[in-house]
């Protein structure tokens, strides 16, 4: 149980387009996602969190305009990276909880290359 | 705010061997939860075991196991009998019990020698 899908797991592109990553939980209701960015041979570094039907909650120095979020149901969120460029150069990974009490269970993760 | 901090960088352990993965936390909360996640080179995060802070009980899953001082605001884990599967990023996480919030250390990079 307890299945996220995150797809593409990897995506290569020119610099100015847009991405859209995607970010589902398969056997149970998320009421709140949150994506993050690693850097090779770093932690986790949380983006925002987004809980469904509401805007996200950005992180301090991630531009809302540049990550959009969605969250339109219990099962789906997506990251679009806007006008990518190469420092957009990536791994991007989602976590999604069903309950406050329970644990994140996280995505396998897109690496996003932009070129 | 919340710290995570694990002081170990990198760890080896020799295989069907015990390794004790080392994580502090800063937090004044009384109630809280702790995480180790695991992430091997295919870069999907694993929960590996969790603890409830108010749990006394030391959190146990098969051949893991954690070692929860919370008066020295302290978090390890104990791999016994180390397989070549376990070879990974090891990230300890911290969540207040109010919050959804995840805060992670900075991971320890374990290699499983044959």
């Amino acid at each position: 149980g307890a299945v996220v899908s995150q797809h593409p797991s990897w995506v290569i592109c020119k610099s100015g387009t847009s991405v859209k990553i995607e970010c589902r939980s398969l056997d149970f209701q998320a009421t709140t996602m949150f994506w993050y960015r690693q850097f090779p041979k770093q932690s986790l570094m949380l983006m925002a969190t987004s809980n469904e039907g509401s805007k996200a909650t950005y992180e301090q120095g991630v531009e809302k305009d540049k990550f959009l979020i969605n969250h339109a149901s219990l099962t789906l969120s997506t990251l679009t990276v806007t006008s990518a460029h190469p420092e957009d150069s990536s791994f991007y990974i989602c976590s999604a909880m069903s309950a406050s009490n329970q644990p994140q269970h996280f995505g396998d993760g897109t690496r996003l290359s932009i070129l | 705010a919340q710290t995570v901090t694990q002081s170990q960088p990198e760890m080896s352990v020799q295989e069907a061997e015990t390794v004790t993965l080392s994580c502090t936390y800063d937090t004044s909360e009384s109630d809280y939860y702790l995480f180790w996640y695991k992430q091997p080179p295919s870069r999907q995060m694993i929960l590996v075991i969790r603890q409830e802070a108010y749990k006394q009980q030391n959190a146990t899953e098969n051949r893991f196991s954690v070692n929860f001082q919370k008066a020295a605001k302290s978090f390890s884990l104990k791999i016994s009998d180390s397989q070549l599967g376990d070879a990974a990023m090891y990230f300890c996480a911290y969540r207040e019990n109010t919050g959804n919030q995840f805060y992670f250390g900075t991971g320890t990079s374990l290699t499983v020698i044959p």
